[in-house]
């Protein structure tokens, strides 16, 4: 049973730059969560993509863009980046209606903005 | 005030112990509770959930969740070097879809 997927391991970018990261959920799941999570803090939630809409949105900018792909893998866009948004940006994929919704995580994207 | 709240520790116990791990949340309209294990530089694993009041078994691990207290915990019996890592808190609250949120963690140390 293929767990959770991401891709690149680690990234280093440049202040206003773009970045794309990817994410395959995990087999029988169609929902897909992006959290960032800065050192020593908890994952903050982005957005959660269903059905190829964004469904759920956190407080993050406009700059935090996704989308959903058919065979339900997704991707994380950041444009123009900045310092701050040094961090592990982990992808949680669930199924809805499955138990309690519970989340697994990929083994997440280092991003390093310099 | 925020959604969920860890005291980050660190937590030490000597091994054979029963570390005990705890979570408060601001919203009553919480219903999942999650724990997750996350080892320095790696994402973190759902290792319990809960949702009714009272106590959750799984191998070593209990989840004890009290919702009119807002209060869910995690035992870890006979704790090994190998559960030193930070362990997060995640609710999932009515009505916000399967938007996690999650604690700060708190970091056990398993002493040999």
């Amino acid at each position: 049973d293929a767990g959770v997927t991401q891709s690149p391991t680690h990234l280093i970018k440049t202040r206003g730059q773009q970045v794309t990261l990817r994410c395959s959920p995990k087999s029988g799941h169609d929902t897909v969560s992006w959290y960032q999570q800065a050192l020593g803090q908890g994952p903050q939630f982005i957005f959660q993509y269903y059905e190829e809409e964004e469904r759920q949105r956190g407080n993050f900018p406009d700059r935090f863009s996704g989308h959903q792909f058919p065979n339900y893998s997704s991707e994380l866009n950041v444009n123009a980046l900045l310092l701050g948004d040094s961090a592990l940006y982990l992808c949680a994929s669930s199924h809805v209606g499955g138990g309690q919704n519970e989340q697994y995580f990929g083994p997440g994207t280092r991003l390093t903005v310099t | 005030q925020k959604e969920v709240e860890q005291n980050s520790g660190p937590l030490s116990v000597p091994e054979g112990a029963i570390a005990s791990l705890n979570c408060t949340y601001s919203d009553r309209g919480s219903q999942s509770f999650f724990w997750y294990r996350q080892y320095s530089g790696k994402s973190p694993e759902l290792i319990m959930f809960i949702y009714s009041n009272g106590d959750k078994e799984d191998g070593r691990f209990t989840a004890q969740l009290n919702k009119a207290s807002q209060y869910v915990s995690l035992l870890i019996r006979d704790s090994q070097p190998s559960d030193s890592a930070t362990y997060l808190c995640a609710v999932n609250k009515e009505n916000t879809g399967n938007q996690f949120y999650f604690g700060t963690g708190t970091s056990l140390t398993v002493i040999p």
